[in-house]
């Protein structure tokens, strides 16, 4: 069965570093997402991607994130300088086109846990 | 936006005994509506959706889910619980975001022990 890859599957930085996490989605996918998991909370949506543009982008997602899909097949987010607060699961997400009912339905990777020291 | 509701943040059940995650929905269309589960150290995967057509609907590992619009809930449930259900499950909703694309917002998440 098809799936999502990303690497790292867990990162350690210091504050103030840049940390790219790395998204395989599924290769006839077009949506993109990330989203994040703070330890012990809800899982919050960042950004969603299609046609190689940002399609929309919560709060969280502020200048200090980025997203890139450079190649292709991988999808890319970079943080440019961690806080303590970026510590957390990140997710990778892709989609297909909507199903004959209308719904996209999210292929989640297995996430990148970033550490932020 | 649409938002989803999680009732209890732990739910601990028998082995062999009923299995019901609740989740309220909030939306002002018809909602797309999906429960997640997450194993620990792992992603998140799809255990059921529903679009349209029937409400009752049945997803992997023996779980289901009604849509019940007048009293907007999403309830999971399974008959018997197994000690590989232990895990964090998500109730989640499909809207379109502002560029017409659909995204999911997720609840907090129910983790649910099973005791032996």
């Amino acid at each position: 069965e098809p799936e999502v890859t990303q690497t790292p599957s867990h990162q350690v930085t210091q504050m103030g570093q840049e940390v790219i996490l790395r998204c395989v989605p599924i290769s006839n996918h077009l949506y993109f997402y990330w989203y994040r998991q703070i330890l012990g909370q809800k899982v919050e949506f960042l950004v969603s991607f299609y046609n190689n543009e940002i399609s929309e982008k919560s709060e969280i997602f502020d200048d200090q994130f980025s997203v890139e899909r450079p190649d292709g097949s991988n999808f890319t987010l970079k943080i440019r300088s961690t806080k303590l607060e970026d510590s957390a699961m990140y997710f990778c997400a892709s989609s297909d086109i909507e199903d004959h009912s209308g719904a996209n339905v999210l292929t989640f990777g297995a996430g990148s846990r970033l550490t932020v020291l | 936006a649409q938002s989803v509701t999680q009732l209890g943040s732990h739910v601990s059940v028998s082995e062999g005994a009923l299995v019901l995650l609740r989740c309220n929905y909030s939306s002002s269309v018809p909602p797309y509506l999906f429960w997640y589960v997450q194993y620990p150290n792992q992603g998140l995967q799809l255990l059921l959706k529903y679009t349209t057509g029937a409400t009752l609907v049945k997803g992997i590992n023996g779980f289901e889910a009604e849509f019940k619009k007048s009293e907007t809930s999403f309830h999971l449930t399974k008959p018997s619980a197994h000690m590989s259900d232990a895990a964090e499950y998500f109730c989640a909703v499909s809207d379109k975001d502002s560029g017409g694309y659909q995204k999911v917002t997720f609840g907090t998440g129910t983790k649910l022990q099973v005791i032996p």
